[in-house]
């Protein structure tokens, strides 16, 4: 099966800086990646749309220069938290959109906590 | 307007019995597909079950079957034979459009089902 990696899987950093955050599709391409974002005990809230080789299409509220996607490569996106703040403390998680378009992939999460 | 509505924000279940989460979506495309997503405490998400707009039978995967009611846009899972692993978060989803297009998905609220010894 189609499996997503997310690294790192916890960060802890401190205000005022950057984080980065790596997902990868392991065994198949993935034009498409979504990034979503969950709170304790909420739902996942789409980000952005990050499309292979094209700037990323944000999410009505979602600042773009704060949360910097790159999709660089057919395996690869990432997800920039700059100037990190303790509101930005959440459960990222990345998928990957399959073949097929019927399903995505989901990486297993990166919990980002800004002390 | 909520285009995924779980309304169950908890639920029990006594083990070996089976359970129902509930799930209404709203939407004005023909083509779409709705999924269910199982999320236990370390965070992954599983796909479960899937169903599309156009398939005229009720999906199944093993336990989960999907109650794919088109005309009142409800989209339940049932969880048949419940054990205690099926404890978990409940997620459902739609992707609006046609999966050879752009689309996105949407979740769900989420039902938290706790299986009972």
């Amino acid at each position: 099966g189609a499996v997503v990696s997310q690294h790192p899987s916890r960060v802890i950093c401190k205000s005022g800086t950057s984080v980065k955050i790596e997902c990868r599709s392991l065994d198949f391409q993935a034009t498409t990646m979504f990034w979503y974002r969950q709170f304790p005990k909420q739902s996942l809230m789409l980000m952005a749309t990050s499309n292979e080789g094209s700037k990323a299409t944000y999410e009505q509220g979602v600042e773009k220069d704060k949360f910097l996607i790159n999709h660089a490569s057919l395996t690869l996106s990432t997800l920039t938290v700059t100037s990190a703040h303790p509101e930005d403390s959440s459960f990222y998680i990345c998928s990957a959109r399959g073949s097929s378009g019927v399903e995505q992939y989901f990486g297993p999460g990166t919990r980002l906590t800004v002390t | 307007a909520q285009k995924i509505t779980q309304t169950q924000p908890g639920m029990f279940v006594q083990e070996k019995e089976a359970v129902t989460l509930d799930c209404t979506y709203d939407t004005s495309d023909q083509s779409y597909g709705l999924f269910w997503y199982k999320q236990p405490s370390s965070g992954e998400m599983i796909f479960l079950i899937y169903q599309g707009s156009y398939d005229e039978q009720n999906a199944t995967e093993g336990r989960y079957s999907l109650n794919f009611q088109k005309a009142r846009k409800s989209a339940n899972l049932v969880i048949s034979a419940s054990q205690l692993g099926d404890s978990a978060m409940y997620f459902c989803a739609m992707r609006e459009g046609p999966p050879t297009g752009t689309y996105k998905y949407i979740f769900g609220t989420g039902t938290r089902l706790k299986v009972l010894a």
